[in-house]
């Protein structure tokens, strides 16, 4: 069965710092990640997606992230944050095996932004 | 419709009391997922169907919480003799059963349970 871990529950970042949001994953078989965002009082939306080819995808407001398939990592960059950053982010794996497709989430890392 | 609806979007409920959320999935979507998101604890997975059928019930936290879904659309989450800790919010998703797409999620239902 696969897994997804976010090791840190908070992350406090002055604005206009970078940052960084970790997430591991494991799995026997290929997976498919994304970061989603929760921004407050709002639903989940998709932030990016790795499916294939270039390990380094971007997102339309800063945000990249790396597939690391060595490390099972997927972690998420961003060179400087705004306040508008202010989050809660979600990592998420695909897998599809035995004819069914399942998305797992971590738990989520709640990233605040310090003016 | 054009985006995963969930109603109520919120329910007040006395303990003990049984409660039903509904989650309209996005038409043609194949898989629905059910979380459960509570306050400092995170997205919690409870349910995934794909079509009618759950292969992945091992989220469900007791034998008062069950789901169903009906001709590979509508899904039903019921929680008989509600507690204060089931408050939350429910959080349903859908995706397409191709795999490298995203799951789609509706806004949630907010059970408080008083």
């Amino acid at each position: 069965a696969q897994s997804v871990t976010q090791l840190d529950s908070q992350v406090p970042v002055f604005e206009e710092a970078p940052v960084e949001l970790r997430c591991n994953y494991s799995s026997s078989v290929s997976v498919y990640l994304f970061w989603y965002v929760q921004y407050p009082n709002q639903g989940l939306q998709l932030l990016l997606k790795y499916l294939s080819g270039s390990t380094l995808v971007e997102s339309i407001n800063g945000f990249e992230a790396e597939f690391n398939k060595s490390q099972t990592s997927f972690h998420l960059r961003k060179p400087s944050v705004h306040i508008s950053d202010t989050a809660e982010y979600f990592c998420a794996v695909t897998v599809v095996s035995g004819g069914y497709q399942k998305v797992t989430f971590g738990t989520g890392t709640k990233l605040q932004v310090i003016p | 419709g054009a985006g995963v609806s969930q109603s109520p979007s919120n329910k007040v409920t006395e303990k003990g009391k049984d409660v039903e959320l509904r989650c309209d999935p996005i038409s043609g979507h194949t898989a629905l997922y059910w979380y459960r998101q509570s306050l400092g604890q995170g997205l919690e997975f409870l349910i995934y169907f794909q079509g009618n059928s759950a292969p992945d019930k091992s989220g469900l936290p007791s034998d008062r919480f069950s789901a169903e879904r009906t001709g590979g659309s509508v899904s039903t989450l019921t929680i008989q003799r509600t507690q204060q800790e089931d408050s939350a919010v429910y959080l349903c998703a859908s995706s397409p059963l191709i795999m490298n797409t995203e799951a789609f999620f509706g806004q949630g239902t907010r059970l408080t349970v008083v």
